[in-house]
């Protein structure tokens, strides 16, 4: 089992609807980000979060750290939103801050 | 401000071949990153610096070599290219260490070793 887990890894929607995309891990984390992986490949960083919620745009990401869980969530969703979305957490490995990435969901909005 | 600039965009190198790619950063951010991206894989990190003349091992760094030795500049060495180099290349920088600070990326070098 991966150490971060998301959900689902491929995900298909009309332009509109409301998406969520969900990242789970095993173990206590200092922090999570969520990176947006466009189409031509360059990286973006969406979101670092620790705990609660944070809001920018359309995108909304939330952490529940008893949980440890958290969702990415684009309402009104449009076909520019089609790319692969990326969770890593930065967790302490024997005294050292690592980031562990996730494999990433496949976001595709059809118009 | 141009973030984090990564060249070349694309490599096709032949198996015992050197290459160095190049990643540059004007943001005066210390820490800088090398990661490699596999298919179906999350990334993985090569090398890191937390600032000039200073760099380490990530969990793959066997075949790769790097050099800070300025704060802009954080290139990537292939020895002997293998096919198992073959990947896709992000160089990243933070102002912090990454569990205090979002990451910035380059655009990403595509390397093909045959």
């Amino acid at each position: 089992k991966n150490e971060v887990e998301q959900s689902p890894q491929n995900l298909t929607a009309q332009e509109g609807e409301f998406i969520t995309i969900n990242c789970s891990y095993s173990v206590g984390i200092s922090a999570l980000h969520w990176l947006q992986q466009h189409p031509g490949g360059g990286i973006v960083s969406l979101f670092m979060l620790s705990s609660g919620k944070k809001k920018h745009g359309r995108l909304i990401a939330t952490i529940n750290i008893q949980e440890k869980h958290s969702s990415l969530h684009i309402t009104a969703s449009h076909p520019r939103d089609s790319a692969v979305y990326i969770c890593a957490v930065s967790r302490l490995i024997q005294g050292a801050q690592k980031l562990v990435f996730g494999q990433g969901t496949r976001l595709t909005i059809n118009p | 401000n141009a973030g984090v600039t990564q060249t070349p965009k694309f490599r096709i190198l032949k198996i015992g071949q050197s290459m160095t790619l190049q990643c540059t950063q004007d943001m005066n951010h210390n820490y800088m990153y090398w990661y490699r991206q596999d298919p179906g894989m999350g990334l993985k990190l090569i090398y890191y610096s937390v600032g000039a003349g200073i760099t380490d091992k990530g969990e793959v760094p066997n075949g790769y070599n790097v050099s800070r030795s300025t704060t802009e500049d954080f290139p990537l060495r292939l020895e002997l290219a293998a096919p198992s180099q073959t990947s896709v290349y992000f160089c990243a920088s933070s102002f912090q260490w990454h569990h205090n600070s979002p990451l910035h990326f380059g655009n990403g070098t595509r390397l093909t070793v045959t």
